[in-house]
């Protein structure tokens, strides 16, 4: 079965800086890869998806990369506030593909410090 | 307010007791989910609907659950027979089919005491 790896359970950065977030998965690739928000106490709110042709997607301060050929996923936020402290929730959607459900990573922890 | 909403979002409850929640998605929505998440994991899928109909259950989905969505509108989940393992946040979603954002719910806790 279709697993998921994100880099690590927390990353601390500095305000300002640019956070990288990785999402890693086994077997196939799916249609299309989303990323999530999730606030503590709150269900995930989605922020972007990329379909399996598309090498980047960006919104405002987002940037999110896909690279079928190495199974993964990178997710950035540039110029990092406090705010954006959350968890973060890579997703595959392996629904129209394969028949098959959501996927979801375990989610990173991300904290900016002031 | 026109997003997901949960009912209740908390939930108390003694082993062995039978526990149901309602969601009620976004009206426009065909398709529903339900994923229950543990601390510190991403949510694990359960079920969902398409319109009334079941399309899926996890395989890992205990034979003390079952979901409903009688009129292909709001779906309730139920517990019977709760164990202290089932305590968790459940997740219920929304979407239209062909679209592929998710909407989700404030959650329901449930702790089993």
């Amino acid at each position: 079965s279709q697993k998921i790896e994100q880099n690590s359970e927390a990353l601390n950065i500095q305000e300002g800086k640019t956070a990288t977030l990785t999402c890693n998965y086994t077997n196939y690739s799916p249609a299309y890869l989303q990323w999530y928000r999730q606030d503590p106490g709150r269900g995930p709110v989605f922020l972007l998806l990329i379909r399996e042709n598309e090498k980047e997607k960006r919104k405002e301060r987002l940037k999110v990369t896909f690279d079928t050929t190495l199974k993964q996923s990178l997710f950035h936020i540039t110029a990092s506030q406090p705010a954006d402290s959350a968890t973060y929730l890579c997703a595959l959607d392996m629904e129209d593909n394969y028949g098959q459900n959501f996927v979801f990573g375990p989610g990173t922890r991300l904290s900016v410090l002031p | 307010d026109t997003g997901v909403s949960q009912d209740p979002r908390h939930k108390i409850t003694k082993r062995g007791q039978n526990v149901t929640f309602r969601c009620d998605p976004i009206s426009e929505h065909n398709r529903l989910y339900w994923y229950r998440q543990t601390l510190g994991q991403g949510p694990e899928f359960l079920t969902y609907f398409q319109n009334e109909a079941q399309l899926e259950k996890s395989r890992l989905l205990s034979d003390r659950f079952s979901a409903e969505r009688p009129k292909g509108s709001f779906s309730t989940l139920e517990i019977q027979r709760t164990e202290q393992g089932d305590s968790a946040m459940y997740l219920c979603a929304s979407r239209i089919a062909g679209y592929n954002e998710q909407f989700f719910g404030p959650g329901t806790r449930l702790t089993v005491l």
